[in-house]
């Protein structure tokens, strides 16, 4: 039972425009959501989180959406640059005492120069 | 710190053989996961810990996978007899469990079976 689902495997973005990264989730019970870069060869990084008692966080070029009611979020990077290439997880944890980390199968994405 | 660490980064066995993969977690984290990386399932987590005690290893694929955690510095995750669908990417990863946390990952050990 996928809890966290990336619907979408790969996204092709051109440089300077906006990526948009899509994650839908089933468990009510997730409290904390969190996005993950990938790069070959090397663990997740954590890039950006956000708390179900918001609606959007925003860090320099990357911005988290939640919609809760939707049990949607989704990453923008803005402007999208050729390092930006990886693979992007997305991640939800419960609230204190359940921190188990469920992440989604991951999408693709690679930023045309 | 020096992060999550990961031993081997890469290990290739012969299947039916025991594997060990070993992770030494950051200092003072109190949650340990581990994960395995495929192309179907993404990053499965296969057993959570928390202050060294197992709270849930439903992840776990079946009895040939055992992990534990003797120590808050010290985790292994062992798969006897090896199988060659056992090939994957294995993370290790830890935190500090305090409601709202991220979890750092180590390197990863890439197990392949022959």
């Amino acid at each position: 039972d996928q809890q966290v689902k990336q619907n979408s495997p790969s996204l092709s973005v051109q440089e300077g425009r906006i990526s948009i990264l899509n994650c839908d989730y089933t468990n009510s019970m997730f409290d904390y959501f969190l996005w993950y870069k990938k790069y070959p060869a090397e663990g997740p990084t954590f890039l950006i989180s956000i708390s179900s008692i918001k609606d959007k966080n925003e860090d320099g070029r990357f911005t988290v959406f939640l919609n809760k009611s939707a049990k949607h979020l989704s990453l923008h990077i803005v402007p999208s640059q050729p390092g930006d290439s990886a693979v992007y997880f997305c991640a939800a944890h419960g609230s204190f005492g359940n921190e188990k980390l469920t992440f989604g199968t991951g999408t693709r994405l690679t930023i045309i120069p | 710190d020096a992060g999550v660490i990961q031993s081997p980064r890469h290990e290739v066995t012969e299947m039916g053989q025991e594997v060990t993969l070993r992770c030494k977690p950051i200092s003072g984290h109190n949650s340990l996961f581990w994960y395995r990386q495929t192309m179907m399932r993404g990053l499965e987590l296969l057993i959570y810990f928390n202050n060294n005690v197992p709270i849930d290893d439903s992840g776990m694929p079946e009895d040939r996978f055992s992990a534990k955690m003797p120590n808050a510095s010290f985790s292994t995750l062992k798969i006897q007899p090896s199988e060659p669908r056992d090939s994957a990417v294995y993370f290790c990863a830890s935190s500090l469990a305090s409601g709202f946390t991220e979890a750092f990952f180590g390197q990863g050990t890439r197990l392949t079976v022959v």
